[in-house]
């Protein structure tokens, strides 16, 4: 298994309160993602990075911010929860390689904004 | 952009039929990556198989085989005398390499149900 470490894998939290999510890798792949998984929406891509301070938006990127200051790490921070933000968060690595193109995800971690 | 479709949104099985999971994506580019994912009930996600743009040679890995057609922009899943284990959520997905962003684009899943 791709080490890939998500932490807190459970969480509730206020409306209105920051909360910082964190993706740990060992595996030293260049690319990493956050998303999100809601019932009737699938995986939607939230932002990713694609090395150290690279960073993009995707798909559902308002209300979130990220930073990866550190090949290993790729943080994810929602500035002030909503609950609309109640959902599944999965991150993800891949090196691109030409044999290896998938993702690899994370355990998932369960946010609930109360 | 690119986009993937699975409008199979639930599908019931009794146990040792076949079954086909459909995926039908979109895309400018010209090379690109397609990907099948297993989410069972435990929610982790499990990689199952690639496909490149330029290989549409078929697979298939004991019950498991995969179509993959660009004239009709499809990467269909079939399951093989279905078991209850693979009773989950399969989700398709599409990473264009073109632009360099290597996004991973997912379909909305398809929950299989498998009944003994």
């Amino acid at each position: 298994d791709a080490g890939i470490t998500q932490s807190p894998r459970h969480k509730v939290t206020e409306t209105g309160t920051p909360v910082t999510l964190r993706c740990h890798q060992t595996e030293n792949h260049r690319y990493m993602y956050w998303y999100r998984q809601d019932p009737g929406h699938g995986l939607r891509l939230i932002h990713y990075s694609y090395g150290v301070k690279d960073t993009d938006k995707g798909e559902v990127s308002d209300g979130y911010s990220v930073s990866r200051s550190k090949t290993e790490d790729f943080l994810l921070t929602l500035e002030s929860a909503t609950s609309s933000q109640t959902s599944v968060y999965f991150c993800a690595i891949s090196d691109r390689s030409l044999r290896n193109t998938e993702a690899f995800f994370g355990q998932g971690t369960r946010l609930t904004v109360v | 952009a690119q986009k993937v479709t699975q409008a199979q949104t639930e599908i019931s099985v009794v146990e040792k039929e076949d079954v086909t999971l459909d995926c039908v994506y979109e895309t400018r580019d010209t090379t690109y990556y397609l990907f099948w994912y297993k989410q069972p009930p435990s929610g982790e996600l499990v990689f199952l198989i690639r496909r490149n743009s330029f290989d549409e040679q078929n697979e298939i890995s004991g019950r498991y085989s995969w179509n993959f057609q660009k004239s009709t922009s499809s990467f269909n899943f079939t399951i093989t005398a279905s078991q209850v284990v693979d009773s989950a959520v399969y989700f398709c997905a599409l990473s264009e390499a073109d632009s360099g962003t290597y996004k991973y684009i997912f379909g909305t899943g398809t929950r299989l149900k498998v009944l003994a």
